[in-house]
């Protein structure tokens, strides 16, 4: 069965420093994965999803991934974080598009 | 372009009661998929719809039951509320199943169960 997990529950950063959200996933078939975001109180918006097309996915607000296979990894980056990211983020795994699984996610937090 | 648009925003019920939850899916998708986000957790999967039928399920039991419309909006019912019950209800839609479309998510429902 496809899974991911999300290493760290909670990640703190400073504002301008790197963001780097951990994500590894399980899966016997080729994945499609996606990370959202959720803002308190409402829904999931997503960042980037990874298709097959590219191993570099671009997203929205400045973040990216990479789909490394060996590592059966996709992390979250972003160069320099803003007091804006602070959310959370989750990474998510299907193999269609009918079941979509999630992780715990991951609460960031960007100190001034 | 409205998104996907869920009512009502919050909502209070007793154990034992029965809840109806709704959502509009964004202009153009015909697919809506529902999720239970328990609090301090990531979402889960409770069914979808398309076509008016259920497609999948999550690891549900059937007091969780849904519907879907020919203007492809859809419920969810839950009956005989159980305090577990209480979470943010979550609904996506999506451009018909195909592999690889994300899915647009609903600002969701708060159900709180006493």
């Amino acid at each position: 069965a496809q899974s991911v997990t999300q290493l760290g529950s909670h990640v703190s950063v400073s504002e301008g420093a790197l963001v780097l959200l951990r994500c590894n996933y399980s899966s016997s078939v080729p994945p499609y994965l996606f990370w959202y975001v959720q803002y308190p109180n409402q829904g999931l918006q997503l960042l980037l999803k990874y298709t097959s097309a590219a191993t570099l996915v671009k997203g929205i607000n400045g973040f990216e991934a990479e789909f490394k296979k060996s590592e059966t990894s996709f992390h979250l980056t972003k160069p320099s974080a803003h007091m804006s990211d602070a959310a959370e983020y989750f990474c998510a795994v299907t193999p269609n598009n009918n079941d979509m699984r999630f992780g715990a996610g991951t609460r960031l937090t960007v100190k001034p | 372009d409205a998104g996907v648009t869920q009512s009502p925003t919050h909502l209070i019920k007793t154990r034992g009661q029965q809840v109806t939850l709704r959502c509009s899916p964004k202009s153009g998708h015909d697919t809506v998929s529902w999720y239970q986000q328990a609090l301090g957790q990531g979402p889960q999967f409770i069914f979808q719809y398309y076509e008016e039928e259920e497609r999948q399920r999550g690891n549900f039991p059937d007091r969780f039951s849904g519907h879907q419309f020919p203007n492809y909006s859809s419920e969810l019912n839950v009956n005989a509320l159980l305090l577990g019950d209480s979470a943010l209800y979550l609904c996506a839609s999506s451009p018909n199943p195909l592999a690889g479309n994300e899915q647009f998510f609903g600002p969701g429902t708060r159900l709180t169960v006493l």
